[in-house]
């Protein structure tokens, strides 16, 4: 049982590439989330799916995409990449109708 | 809106020193409260959580206890240990239709020195 998994662990991106982070659970949990980690600034929500085949926006949703693959897979794109998305990135997960969220491990991704 | 405010750190203690993290919340209702823990390098993992007023949540020898009237979930140790460095982060979660989201606040860094 893996949990949450994220691909790739680090990336470097140059501004305006495109890349898409990906995220995996085998917990057969309906709700996903990806959220964005900035020193001083807390997790933020970027995006979550509270079931396959939605999708909404959270806080700060600007420059990202998201699909919900299916009931395992949440992926995150950037579109054209800027160096204000430098950042750690993380994907939760959790059961319909409960309030405990699990994480994976992230992914750090620069942005040049 | 919601929110969670932490004490701004680093903190930093000698192993066995007495530990309290404050956080304090600003929400209509009453969410749940949760502390979560951030180790080097890694994502977070739940350390405790309580779901009501006066509800205290444990684990590890952490400790928070859910007050309403003065709206706080402050984290308290004991004995801290070299192993507890890592970041603290105090969160609250808001039904959205059968979905929870999260409010985090900035995260505590805590420092244990041998």
């Amino acid at each position: 049982n893996a949990g949450v998994t994220q691909t790739p662990k680090f990336q470097v991106l140059k501004t305006g590439q495109s890349m898409t982070l990906q995220c995996a659970q085998d917990m057969n949990h309906n709700s996903m989330y990806w959220y964005r980690q900035d020193p001083g600034m807390g997790l933020r929500l970027i995006y979550y799916s509270a079931s396959e085949g939605t999708t909404d926006k959270g806080e700060v949703p600007n420059g990202y995409n998201v699909s919900r693959l299916n009931k395992r897979e949440f992926s995150l794109r950037l579109e054209s990449a800027a160096p204000s998305q430098t950042s750690v990135y993380f994907c939760a997960s959790c059961p319909y109708y409960t309030d405990t969220q699990y994480f994976g491990p992230g992914t750090r991704l620069t942005v040049l | 809106g919601d929110s969670v405010t932490q004490m701004e750190g680093p903190v930093t203690l000698s192993e066995e020193a007495f530990l309290t993290i404050n956080c304090t919340y600003t929400a209509t209702g009453y969410p749940s409260l949760f502390w979560y823990v951030q180790y080097p390098g890694e994502g977070l993992q739940l350390l405790l959580k309580a779901t009501k007023a006066d509800d205290k949540g444990s684990n590890k020898g952490f400790e928070a206890t859910y007050r309403k009237e003065t709206t706080s979930f402050h984290l308290e140790k004991g004995s801290v240990q070299v192993s507890d460095s890592a970041v603290y982060f105090c969160a609250l979660s808001r039904d959205t239709s059968g979905t929870y989201k999260y409010i985090f606040g900035t995260g505590t860094r805590l420092k244990v020195l041998a």
